[in-house]
């Protein structure tokens, strides 16, 4: 079946290295990806997202990128702060299911000082 | 309002009773999302509104949970008979018209079955 998986459960960097968090996909018709990024107690939170026709998209500090190749998908936190240590999850949406998101088990930043 | 309202933000119920949870989306948007997380995992998909109408119910585990949205804004999620393993995050989303559009998530309700 479909699934969205994480490579590491858990992210450990020192405070201004760069992160990088990476999430492999299952089905190659997911035409839509978002990572998003959770703290305790809170519901995820938007980070960037990447449709399937791109390869790179860059934020404010946030990388994706897209290889549709070997269906993975990865996530660049530059210059890393404390504030960025939560769980991040990625997820992909079929085009045949307009309004599901599939999420992947999530992989936990730690930020060191 | 400013974002997606969930509540109770906590609920503790008994094996076997009843519970509604509430998502009140951000106004004007169209589409609504339910989603269930358990403990270490990723949201579960459970359902998604397109107006009133549940356009995708495909997530629902059975039929012990059920889901409205009888004016297009407010949603309850209903859960009859509930077991233990029905513990979890159940989290609400909102956006406006496709999810690409924007996809915010409200901060979930704890379900806890004792």
């Amino acid at each position: 079946g479909e699934s969205v998986g994480l490579h590491l459960p858990t992210l450990s960097v020192q405070e201004g290295d760069n992160s990088i968090i990476n999430c492999a996909y299952s089905n190659s018709a997911s035409d839509y990806f978002i990572w998003y990024k959770q703290e305790s107690g809170k519901g995820p939170q938007f980070i960037i997202d990447i449709r399937s026709n791109m390869d790179k998209r860059q934020g404010q500090r946030v990388t994706v990128l897209l290889n549709k190749t070997v269906k993975h998908l990865s996530l660049q936190i530059a210059a890393t702060q404390p504030g960025d240590s939560a769980v991040y999850f990625c997820a992909e949406k079929n085009p045949s299911n307009t309004g599901k998101l599939i999420f992947g088990q999530g992989t936990t930043l730690q930020v060191k000082p | 309002g400013a974002g997606v309202s969930q509540t109770p933000s906590n609920k503790v119920t008994e094996k076997g009773k009843y519970v509604e949870l509430r998502c009140d989306p951000i106004s004007g948007h169209t589409a609504l999302y339910w989603y269930r997380q358990s403990l270490g995992q990723g949201p579960e998909f459970l359902i998604y509104f397109q107006g009133t109408g549940a356009a995708d119910d495909s997530g629902l585990p059975n039929d012990r949970f059920f889901a409205v949205r009888p004016e297009g804004s407010v949603s309850t999620l209903k859960i009859q008979r509930t077991e233990r393993g029905d513990s979890a995050v159940y989290l609400c989303a909102s956006s406006l018209g496709p999810l690409e559009n924007g996809y915010t998530f409200g901060s979930g309700t704890r379900l806890t079955v004792v």
